[in-house]
């Protein structure tokens, strides 16, 4: 079985400093991990994905996540936020084959003070 | 424009009244599923469909059912609505099996319904 833990509940950060948003799994097989982002009364929509190859992915609106095998890891990150960035954040992780079923981990709420 | 589309995006009923949660994608997608989201829980699945006729448990499928009897549309019912199901509930679509699958899973905007 597959987990996933966002040990942050809530991440207040002010604009303009940079952010890690923290990320660990665990599963018995290989897995693909994704970032989704939810903001306010709205839907997820990915924020970026790693498949294979490079542990660094980039994503949209300047984020980037490092995925990190021995640690079962894939922390999210930017370098400098907007308020545009407040939003909820969630971890995700899906096993290589069979269906197309996304774990979630409980979220993490970013808040970026102005 | 790619959607999916949930109805209703806002619900207030009483328990055991049955209701129906609409989901409808207009990408061809395979595959379809159903979350709810609570506060500290995060997103759990409800139940999921590889295709037409096809469909399976999720996480969390007590007190829910399902129907794919046409690709694009896959509805949530709840036959006896109880409080325990007040919460958003999303609708979910991607291609599935593809050689190239990203797995990325394209979302409704949700569904919030309260149970009295």
């Amino acid at each position: 079985a597959q987990s996933v833990t966002q040990l942050d509940s809530q991440v207040p950060v002010f604009e303009e400093a940079p952010v890690e948003l923290r990320c660990n799994y665990s599963s018995s097989v290989s897995v693909y991990l994704f970032w989704y982002v939810q903001y306010p009364n709205q839907g997820l929509q990915l924020l970026l994905k790693y498949l294979s190859g490079s542990t660094l992915v980039k994503g949209i609106n300047g984020f980037e996540a490092e995925f990190n095998k021995s640690q079962t890891s894939f922390h999210l990150r930017k370098p400098s936020v907007h308020i545009s960035d407040t939003a909820e954040y969630f971890c995700a992780v899906r096993v290589q084959t069979g269906a197309n079923n996304l774990f979630f981990g409980t979220g993490t709420r970013l808040t970026v003070i102005p | 424009e790619a959607q999916v589309t949930q109805n209703p995006r806002y619900l207030i009923t009483v328990t055991g009244k049955k209701l129906t949660v609409t989901c409808s994608q207009n990408m061809n997608h395979e595959y379809m599923s159903w979350y709810r989201q609570d506060p500290g829980l995060g997103l759990r699945q409800i139940y999921y469909s590889m295709n037409v006729e096809v469909t399976d448990k999720g996480d969390v499928p007590e007190g829910y059912k399902v129907s794919r009897k046409e690709k694009r549309n896959f509805p949530l019912i709840l036959e006896s609505p109880s409080p325990n199901q007040t919460s958003l509930y999303f609708c979910a679509s991607s291609r599935d099996r593809a050689p190239k699958n990203t797995g990325e899973l394209f979302f409704g905007e949700g569904s919030r319904l309260t149970v009295l």
